[in-house]
């Protein structure tokens, strides 16, 4: 299957501070979405985003699928933004099925 | 209120035992998903349906089974072949389609005692 890389593993920020979560993906895409999975475990749903750039607040994201990378920004952080961050990606050819990175760990400390 | 309800929250089974999942959608979608999530890891992909009475086996399907009888309804069962059935338990679904976005279920948390 398609391989997903994020990057950092791990994120420490002081609140206030911006931060740019990468994520890498080995092959051709028609979906790539973002998630934040809160402290009981539901992934929220934070970006649909195959190609392009969308906002939502203090987040926005980039996705550049000729590249085979997207990037997720959080500014302003707030001590809720903690939790992990997932990248996940369906491949252009097979079914809708979604294959996922390892995720981004994002502390926010006041 | 529109979305995916995964019951029970959390789930304890002795070995031995098989145990069933439940996942309901009124979302109208008809895709639906199983994934399993360990410890620091992303989530791999157990199951999938696109239409009732039909699914397709995904990444790590050994040990599992579903029935998809209704539209809304996906259960998955982990049976006693599974060796390490200890994990987060999440179910999706979409519509149907390629670049079709996905949303999931609050989870279940599976331990064997």
């Amino acid at each position: 299957g398609i391989q997903v890389e994020q990057s950092p593993p791990d994120l420490i920020l002081q609140e206030g501070a911006n931060s740019t979560l990468r994520c890498n993906f080995s092959d051709s895409v028609n979906n790539l979405q973002w998630f934040h999975q809160n402290p009981w475990g539901q992934l929220i749903n934070l970006f649909y985003i195959p190609s392009g750039t969308k906002q939502n607040g203090r987040l926005s994201a980039t996705t550049v699928a000729t590249e085979r990378y997207s990037l997720l920004y959080i500014s302003s952080s707030q001590t809720t933004d903690s939790g992990v961050y997932f990248c996940a990606v369906g491949p252009r050819l097979g079914a809708n099925n979604l294959f996922f990175g390892t995720g981004t760990r994002l502390t926010v400390i006041p | 209120d529109g979305g995916i309800t995964q019951s029970p929250k959390y789930l304890f089974r002795k070995e031995g035992q098989n145990v069933t999942l439940s996942c309901e959608q009124n979302l109208n979608h008809d895709a639906m998903y199983w994934y399993r999530q360990d410890p620091g890891q992303g989530l791999r992909l157990i199951y999938y349906s696109q239409i009732v009475n039909d699914f397709q086996k995904g990444d790590i399907a050994e040990g599992y089974s579903v029935s998809r009888e209704k539209k809304e309804s996906f259960p998955l069962t982990v049976t006693s072949a599974q060796k390490n059935p200890t994990a987060f338990y999440l179910c999706a679904s979409s519509i149907l389609g390629e670049s079709a976005e996905a949303f999931f279920g609050q989870g279940t948390r599976l331990t064997v005692v």
